[in-house]
């Protein structure tokens, strides 16, 4: 079965360091997400890649980085310059121009 | 800049009962809209995708309506039951744009 695979679902840090969460899809999508969910917060999106080899900010890119070497891998950093690191972090993937967005299950990050 | 909201943000409802969920958007200019399910703790799941040129989708109980002219989408679930009870948001695709998401409605249905 296609799908979007966020790992691992429970992170945990110390402050200071960095953490690399992982989302690989399989649906030959060529656009990939990073949204950030806080409790009571819509989803804020973070980061996002149209094209293997090129990624763009989003809204609250500042403390994070990205890379897309691949197609079906787009990793997400959070450095130790993200103020509150802790959040639910849902990568999410879609095909070109009117197709729909498909989600991972998500990698809850908790940083103390 | 297209902004979206829903309403109500909270729904308490017993068994059975039908509802309506309610998603607006600022401008008219989208390819889709899409609603979806999260269930505490777990990632968004697709529940309908409406083209700009359909006016609804219909999956099982769930029912979705499109009306671009006014802004405004509905999501009619019929017969409601306790399953159904979760976090419902909806998002459009403008031109141009990346998606866009509205705040989310919390269901809970009553035994």
């Amino acid at each position: 079965d296609g799908g979007i695979t966020q790992s691992p679902k429970y992170l945990f840090r110390k402050e200071g360091q960095n953490v690399t969460l992982s989302c690989e899809q399989n649906l030959n999508h060529d656009a990939m997400y990073w949204y950030r969910q806080d409790p009571g917060q819509g989803l804020r999106l973070i980061y996002y890649s149209q094209i293997v080899n090129d990624f763009q900010k989003g809204d609250i890119a500042e403390g994070y980085s990205v890379s897309r070497e691949k197609k079906e891998s787009f990793p997400l950093t959070v450095t130790s310059a993200q103020k509150n690191p802790t959040a639910f972090y849902l990568c999410a993937s879609s095909g070109q121009g009117d197709s729909p967005l498909h989600f991972g299950n998500g990698t809850r990050l908790t940083v103390t | 800049k297209q902004e979206v909201t829903q309403i109500p943000a909270a729904l308490s409802v017993p068994e059975g009962e039908n509802l309506v969920l309610n998603c607006s958007f600022t401008d008219s200019a989208i390819y889709n809209l899409q609603w979806f399910r999260q269930d505490p703790g777990k990632g968004l799941t697709s529940l309908l995708l409406i083209q700009s040129s359909q006016r609804e989708q219909t999956s099982g109980r769930l029912n979705a309506s499109l009306d671009k002219s006014s802004g405004r989408s509905t999501l009619y679930i019929a017969a409601s039951q306790p399953g159904d009870s979760a976090t419902y948001l909806c998002a459009v695709r403008p031109w141009g744009q990346n998606f866009v998401f509205g705040p989310g409605t919390r269901l809970s249905v009553l035994p």
